[in-house]
């Protein structure tokens, strides 16, 4: 089956800085997709890697090993409006299906 | 430019009621997709469409659910006999072409089945 792991919950403080992986196993890659969703709200798109590296968009940056199949998104200077619920999505077989993790809550402590 | 429209936010049926979904895409995007998500988990992917067509429903269950996307007006997701099961979040996102690196979501329908 095709499946995305990353961890359920993360807690953090105000001003740090916070990884939150996700490997993945699918039968084809394309890319992986990070986004951020509050409460109640809409998921909204934050970074893209389809090639190995690190990608920097500001305090957020993304990274992704396709050797390893894994990928993480590095948050900076956390802010209190950073609490949220943060998803790794894959293009697996299709450039058009995304797959995702089931999202990482975090939980961010002045 | 206003963003992905769905409405209605929030959405109450009895069971076996009729739910219509209805999502109005990004001004110049002729791609939608339609995700479900439950509570404390990701999104599932349900359909795929572009104008008129029906491109991958491999994600949706083949009972009770369609969708469509008419030449003119919003895409519709149609919930025919609603149970308790299909309460969940729908949201829709839509793009310019193929691909989700730059799909935009919108705010959801949130159906509760009572």
């Amino acid at each position: 089956g095709q499946s995305l792991e990353q961890p359920s919950e993360v807690t953090a403080v105000e001003g740090a800085i916070v990884q939150i992986n996700c490997t993945y196993q699918t039968s084809g890659f394309y890319g992986l997709s990070w986004y951020q969703q509050h409460d109640g709200g809409a998921p909204t798109f934050l970074s893209y890697n389809a090639l190995d590296g690190l990608e920097e968009t500001g305090r957020f940056s993304s990274f992704l090993s396709r050797s390893d199949s894994y990928g993480y998104l590095l948050l900076q200077e956390l802010q209190m409006k950073d609490s949220a619920s943060y998803f790794c999505a894959v293009e697996g077989d299709s450039n058009y299906q995304l797959i995702w993790g089931a999202g990482t809550k975090l939980i961010i402590k002045p | 430019n206003a963003g992905v429209m769905q409405n209605p936010r929030h959405l109450v049926r009895r069971r076996g009621q009729e739910a219509r979904l209805r999502c109005s895409p990004m001004k110049g995007h002729s791609h939608v997709y339609w995700y479900r998500q439950l509570p404390e988990e990701g999104l599932k992917f349900m359909v795929y469409l572009q104008k008129e067509n029906i491109i991958d429903e491999s994600g949706m269950p083949k009972e009770r659910f369609s969708a469509e996307f008419p030449k003119e007006g919003p895409s519709i997701l149609r919930i025919q006999q609603v149970v308790r099961g299909d309460s969940a979040a729908y949201f829709c996102a839509s793009s310019a072409g193929t691909g989700n690196t730059e799909a935009f979501f919108g705010q959801g329908t949130r159906l509760t089945v009572v």
